[in-house]
């Protein structure tokens, strides 16, 4: 397996332009989660899936950011417009959740930056 | 919900010394604990874990010790190296529930040769 892929590794974009972070997670995984790590604030969960559909989105900052999980291979971040603040590297992570089996793959991540 | 505390933030050994990094966790529920190593610009790695029936788990010079009674759980590292400077994330997951693990806040481990 190829682990959790994640698309682009770098992106440079402008201030109130829309970006589009992607994700394929690991075969079989039933749960995804986006992430997103600065120094400040650590690794900040932003949403997770279940199955495809959105479980917990409360630590999504604001209605600029949002994710959607159209089947169960393809996942999306997008914020719209961005802003500097949003620069941040953000990870993407798939798990295989049962009640004898737990695994949790991080992707290489996105790294946003914003100007 | 589950509230994972990380200490220390910042751990600056000598080559060969032991490193420890501690964490503790508030819910009873939890009974999964990995242990993440993020290398600078790389993605947090899974390298070791330990399951709430298991007192004690060792991997070469890597050990992650648990105590559910005081809900806390260590990472030791013996023999370090240059190789092991990396930040080191803990985590706590119920996995009888949500799945969706709790992250300390890191320690930047540094090893100085």
């Amino acid at each position: 397996d190829a682990g959790v892929i994640q698309s682009p590794r770098h992106e440079v974009t402008e201030m109130g332009q829309e970006v589009t972070l992607r994700c394929k997670p690991i075969s079989g995984h039933n749960s995804l989660f986006w992430y997103r790590q600065t120094m400040m604030r650590g690794l900040e969960l932003l949403i997770y899936f279940n199955n495809n559909v959105p479980i917990d989105d409360s630590g999504m900052p604001e209605d600029r950011f949002s994710a959607k999980m159209p089947n169960a291979s393809f996942s999306t971040l997008k914020i719209q417009p961005s802003e500097p603040r949003d620069s941040a590297v953000y990870f993407c992570a798939s798990s295989l959740s049962t009640g004898t089996e737990y695994g949790y793959t991080f992707g290489s991540g996105t790294r946003l930056t914003v100007v | 919900g589950e509230n994972v505390e990380q200490h220390p933030s910042t751990l600056s050994v000598q080559e060969g010394d032991s490193a420890v990094i501690k964490c503790t966790y508030s819910d009873s529920a939890s009974n999964y604990f990995p242990w993440y190593k993020q290398e600078l610009g790389k993605r947090p790695q899974l390298i070791i874990d330990i399951r709430s029936n298991v007192g004690e788990k060792k991997d070469q010079r890597i050990a992650v010790t648990l105590n559910k009674t005081a809900k806390h759980f260590s990472l030791h590292i013996t023999e370090t190296q240059p190789e092991d400077s990396a930040v080191y994330f803990c985590a706590a997951i119920a996995s009888g529930g949500s799945y969706i693990p709790t992250f300390g806040r890191g320690t930047s481990l540094i090893v100085h040769p």
